[in-house]
């Protein structure tokens, strides 16, 4: 099924370990957004890319890096994870006009 | 970006319908109004969108006040697999295209 892919689903790092959040499209969508979501509160943007070979940070950068590998491959680096990193992390793209962005399933990031 | 403001909570009947407001008074005349929601340990889905002009499709109708200050999405039937948050967004129609995420509606469908 066309869609966001995300891997791995669940994640269990030590302090100060480092690891890398995979996402992949097959929409041909230009876009690509990662975002966390702590307990009970809404998602928050890390990072973006607007398109191929470019990317920005969102809200709440600090402590993650972003490769946009080519059109289809968005992925997130935790260098030297933090138990504050303990979250749930989207992935989510979007092609141009104004339709709406596909989300993936998430992975559960637990940093003990 | 402009901010929306949107209960925390409600709570409707199996089968009924559910208005879910959403006021963003600071609106500007190129933002539209875009809802997704958030069924549980789910990434969120997209739900509508629109502009000015009130609109339908399969899963819900959004209507839009004259002034653009405030919205509703509305749900014609609810069923148990509604129940989520819901989260009314601003997006600009050129830039970037982020989407900044408030805290949303949490909506519970009893039986």
């Amino acid at each position: 099924n066309a869609g966001v892919t995300q891997t791995p689903k669940f994640q269990v790092l030590k302090t100060g370990q480092s690891m890398t959040l995979q996402c992949a499209q097959d929409m041909n969508h230009n876009s690509m957004y990662w975002y966390r979501q702590d307990p009970g509160m809404g998602l928050r943007l890390i990072y973006y890319s607007a398109s191929e070979g470019t990317t920005d940070k969102g809200e709440v950068p600090n402590g993650y890096n972003v490769s946009r590998l080519n059109k289809r491959e968005f992925s997130l680096r935790l260098e030297s994870a933090a138990p504050s990193q303990t979250s749930v992390y989207f992935c989510a793209s979007m092609g141009t006009g104004l339709e709406g962005y596909t989300f993936g399933s998430g992975t559960r990031l637990t940093v003990v | 970006d402009a901010k929306t403001t949107q209960p925390n909570s409600m709570e409707s009947n199996e089968e009924e319908p559910v208005h879910l407001p959403c006021n963003h008074s600071t609106i500007s005349g190129t933002d539209y109004i875009h809802w997704y929601r958030q069924l549980p340990s789910q990434g969120p889905e997209y739900v509508i969108h629109g502009l000015t002009s009130n609109v339908n499709n399969r899963m819900a109708s959004l209507a839009i006040a004259e002034d653009r200050k405030s919205s509703t999405l509305i749900l014609h039937r609810a069923t148990l697999r509604d129940a989520a948050v819901y989260y009314c967004i601003l997006r600009l129609i050129q830039g970037a295209q982020k989407l900044v995420f408030g805290q949303g509606t949490r909506l519970t469908i009893n039986p």
